[in-house]
């Protein structure tokens, strides 16, 4: 498995505003997910890209993929206090065979949406 | 529906003392199992995972063991807890893929466990 790595660590901004978070891995993927953690609680799934997908929208987030860069980005548009959360990538390899294993995760992007 | 229960949520403990931190998932079966440890302010390592009863794979080398007695449960336990097993520990399940393709990886994440060794 392999570990994405969130950039910027903290971003702090208005609500109303735009968030964009992005990741950044070492080796080839079949697809890359976006996980959200509020404050003590477990992660939630967001949203997950192919290999072979370069965009995906889901409500007002936005997910793109550069596999030749091996980047993504997470945009989430019109921003609310809610959004506040930390949000963290998985880069996935899935193997052959059975059990392909385990997602690891980086430091995450700390999100801070001011009212 | 697929849920996934983890207990207890808050833990106290003293220096030296054993530790069992529990994790069921329900609406599902054969599931591939995780535990994750998440220290203050830091990101998620993880810490053991499972791909069947008894079949468990460790990550990192610690003062912890895990067990999977039954298909759905998964148990994180300590003989004699450190300081340094103070975190948020967070159990997870995701599907089992039989072939290549049929599974995303997705993870599903119980709401964890605060433990606190004073």
């Amino acid at each position: 498995s392999q570990q994405g790595e969130e950039d910027p660590q903290a971003l702090s901004i208005q609500e109303g505003e735009n968030a964009t978070m992005n990741c950044s891995y070492k080796t080839s993927i079949n697809n890359l997910q976006w996980y959200r953690q509020n404050s003590g609680r477990g992660l939630v799934h967001l949203i997950l890209i192919r290999s072979n997908e370069r965009e995906k929208h889901s409500g007002r987030l936005r997910v793109t993929l550069d596999t030749s860069k091996k980047s993504s980005s997470l945009l989430i548009t019109a921003s609310r206090a809610a959004d506040t959360a930390s949000y963290f990538c998985a880069p996935v390899h899935i193997a052959g065979g059975t059990s392909y294993g385990k997602l690891t995760f980086g430091q995450g992007t700390i999100l801070t949406v001011h009212p | 529906s697929q849920t996934i229960h983890q207990w207890p949520a808050t833990l106290v403990q003293p220096v030296g003392s054993p530790l069992s931190l529990e994790c069921t998932v329900e609406g599902t079966s054969n599931p591939n199992l995780y535990w994750y440890r998440q220290a203050a302010g830091r990101g998620l390592q993880l810490l053991f995972y499972s791909v069947g009863i008894g079949q468990i794979s460790s990550e990192v080398p610690q003062n912890l063991s895990a067990s999977r007695p039954q298909d759905r449960q998964f148990i994180l336990s300590s003989k004699k807890l450190l300081l340094s097993d103070s975190g948020f520990y967070l159990c997870a399940w995701s599907v089992r893929a039989k072939q290549r393709g049929d599974s995303t990886g997705e993870l599903f994440f119980g709401e964890g466990s605060r433990l606190t060794v004073l």
